[in-house]
């Protein structure tokens, strides 16, 4: 595709489900990042991959969220026993370089979580 | 506490007035700073980006400035467009950690006929 894709759009859950969402980068993108966006909010670094290699997880909340992208490309967030703290806006970004500060993050239209 | 201060909140403007949002940091060691427009419903899209060295940059009817001394940078928006509505973010990276971006709250602004 164009840009960079996220599924499922919306996701509404029941408090202590598992959910996963999906992140599928800009073609050829080597880098790709998660963030968190609370309403009124702007997004909150989460993690941030090098092709497979999960460079940085330091901005994931807890043990209870966790990320992978095992080919470099398709990147998956899972967040299990999902707290109703956990409802936010989870942006995916990929840039076509190394994550450096003047490669631009292109970001996708997000999944809207929202934990019962 | 949020490191990139946007200001104002929101902001009305009529159609083909112009507008300046305005945008303070305190995080460093800085690296550039970024200008995104994020539409409803839509991920954000930068505008413009400052290094330390550059106090502004122009993309079409945006100019952006940099005041790299005080920490301070603003977005400028001439003869507005109904298309302009959206929430404009201000974004700054780090040079030790420049790809975990900053952002502000982003300033919400509706241009009306």
């Amino acid at each position: 595709g164009a840009g960079v894709s996220q599924s499922p759009r919306y996701k509404v859950t029941k408090r202590g489900q598992d959910v996963a969402l999906r992140c599928d980068p800009i073609s050829g993108h080597v880098s790709l990042y998660w963030y968190r966006q609370a309403l009124g909010q702007g997004p909150e670094f989460l993690t941030y991959f090098n092709y497979e290699a999960q460079q940085d997880k330091s901005g994931l909340p807890n043990d209870r969220f966790s990320a992978e992208r095992p080919e470099g490309s398709i990147s998956t967030l899972t967040i299990q026993r999902t707290e109703q703290r956990d409802s936010a806006m989870y942006r995916c970004a990929s840039s076509l370089r190394g994550g450096g500060s003047y490669n631009e993050q292109f970001f996708g239209p997000g999944t809207r979580l929202t934990v019962l | 506490k949020n490191q990139v201060e946007q200001s104002p909140q929101s902001l009305i403007i009529l159609e083909g007035k112009n507008c300046t949002l305005q945008c303070n940091y305190t995080v460093s060691p800085f690296s550039n700073l970024r200008w995104y427009k994020q539409d409803t419903g839509r991920g954000p899209v930068s505008l413009t980006i400052m290094t330390f060295s550059e106090n502004t940059k122009s993309n079409g009817r945006y100019t952006a400035t940099l005041d790299a001394d005080t920490k301070q940078s603003s977005l400028h928006i001439t003869a507005s467009q109904l298309s302009d509505s959206a929430s404009y973010i201000c974004v700054v990276s780090l040079s030790n950690s420049g790809y975990a971006l900053n952002f502000g709250k982003g300033t919400s602004l509706l241009v009306t006929p």
